[in-house]
Order: structure tokens, then sequence, then C-alpha cells
């Protein structure tokens, strides 16, 4: 049963446009969630995160929405860069000390420029 | 600041036997987890170690285990590998509560044959 879902394992964009990454959660008791950033050969890295108390956070080009009733959260990367591709994860936890992370499959991201 | 530096980057095992991974953890860093990314999916939370002492662990078997050293280092060790332990071991360091203060390291790609 996987929890956190990210449906679309792809996505195409052409620089200097908005990239919209989506991700879906089952367990009601997350209640902070992350965005890791994944390039080939390297680790996760730590993007942004919003906590359930919280419908938005904003860092710079990076925006998260979170709709708690509808279990759903989003990234959104404005303006898009090539840099920005990689593979983008969308992970939550119960407990934001919490340790024990849960991800999603991923969704690919190219920045065509 | 050195990051987190797993070895080896690569190996291949065959299905029977054993197997240790090493993770070097941030420097101040106390908290270790590792975690399964097998091909296609996103990383699976195996366990977690704070000061030496498993204190948190996922669905995984007991031939899964580790070592947490007095220098924050850590070890996975996989027994009885089977085929479907092929994956990419990741191993994430943090000095504070909370996921948001990971650092994940790069890796160790593991095949069984």
């Amino acid at each position: 049963d996987q929890q956190v879902k990210q449906n679309s394992p792809s996505l195409s964009v052409q620089e200097g446009r908005i990239s919209i990454l989506n991700c879906d959660y089952t367990n009601s008791m997350f209640d902070y969630f992350l965005w890791y950033k994944k390039y080939p050969a390297e680790g996760p890295t730590f993007l942004i995160s919003i906590s359930s108390i919280k419908d938005k956070n904003e860092d710079g080009r990076f925006t998260v929405f979170l709709n708690k009733s509808a279990k759903h959260l989003s990234l959104h990367i404005v303006p898009s860069q090539p840099g920005d591709s990689a593979v983008y994860f969308c992970a939550a936890v119960v407990g934001a000390g919490s340790y024990q992370l849960t991800f999603g499959k991923g969704t690919k991201l190219s920045v065509i420029p | 600041e050195t990051g987190v530096t797993q070895s080896p980057t690569h190996l291949i095992k065959t299905r029977g036997q054993q197997v240790t991974l090493r993770c070097s953890s941030q420097s101040g860093h106390n908290t270790v987890s590792w975690y399964q990314q097998a091909l296609g999916q996103g990383p699976q939370f195996i366990f977690q170690y704070y000061r030496e002492e498993e204190n948190g662990r996922g669905n995984f078997p007991p031939r899964f285990s580790g070592l947490q050293f007095p220098n924050y280092s850590s070890e996975l060790n996989v027994n009885a590998l089977e085929l479907d332990d092929s994956a990419l071991y990741l191993c994430a360091s943090s000095s504070r509560a909370g996921v948001g203060g990971y650092t994940f390291g790069s890796g160790t790609r593991l095949t069984v044959v």
C-alpha cells in the first residue's frame, strides 16, 4: 500500500515556464511534508518543506502548496531552469521530529532550453 | 565541512552471501538512517540509529542489521542476500530533530546475482 503517490513519472517543461509537480497521500497522520531533488549518482537533496498547519511555503523560485482536505500537495518551480532537471521526490512524516520519511516514487523533470 | 560519504559506491554479490555497507556521517551529526531505493521506486526507510542505539525500524526483515559507532559512522549489514536486495542503499545523517536536517550520501549500488 503506497501511502505517498506521485502519479506522473515524468514531466517536460520549457525553460522559463512553470513546473508543477504533484503528490497525493493517503495517511491522514502525516503532518509534515518535504520535497527532495535528486541528480544521477548523487543522494537526494532537501529542497523545501511544509507543515500541515500551513497551506503554502515559499523559498525563492520554489513554492509548495498543501491541500489537507484533498490530501494533496504540489511543488511549483517558477521560472524553470535547465539546472532544475532532476528527479523530484515527495516525502511525508508523522511528526516533524520524526526521522522516518515515506517517499513517493518520484517525478523526473526535464527542463528544455 | 565534509558531507555524508558511503563506501563502496558499487558492488556485486552472489545470492546467499553477506554484505556490509559503510557510511561516514557529516561532522557533528549524531543520528543516521538507512534507506533502500529499488529501481523505479522511492527510497524506503530501513532503520535509524541515535547515539549507537537503533531507535526506529521500517518493514525490513531481521537479516538487515546495523551498527553505529562512537564516531557516529555506521554500517548496514545484510545477510543471506536475495535477488530483490539489489538496490541503491542510501545513508542519511542529521544533527537535530526532524527530517529537515537530513543530509544524504550518494549511496551504494548493490547488485545481487
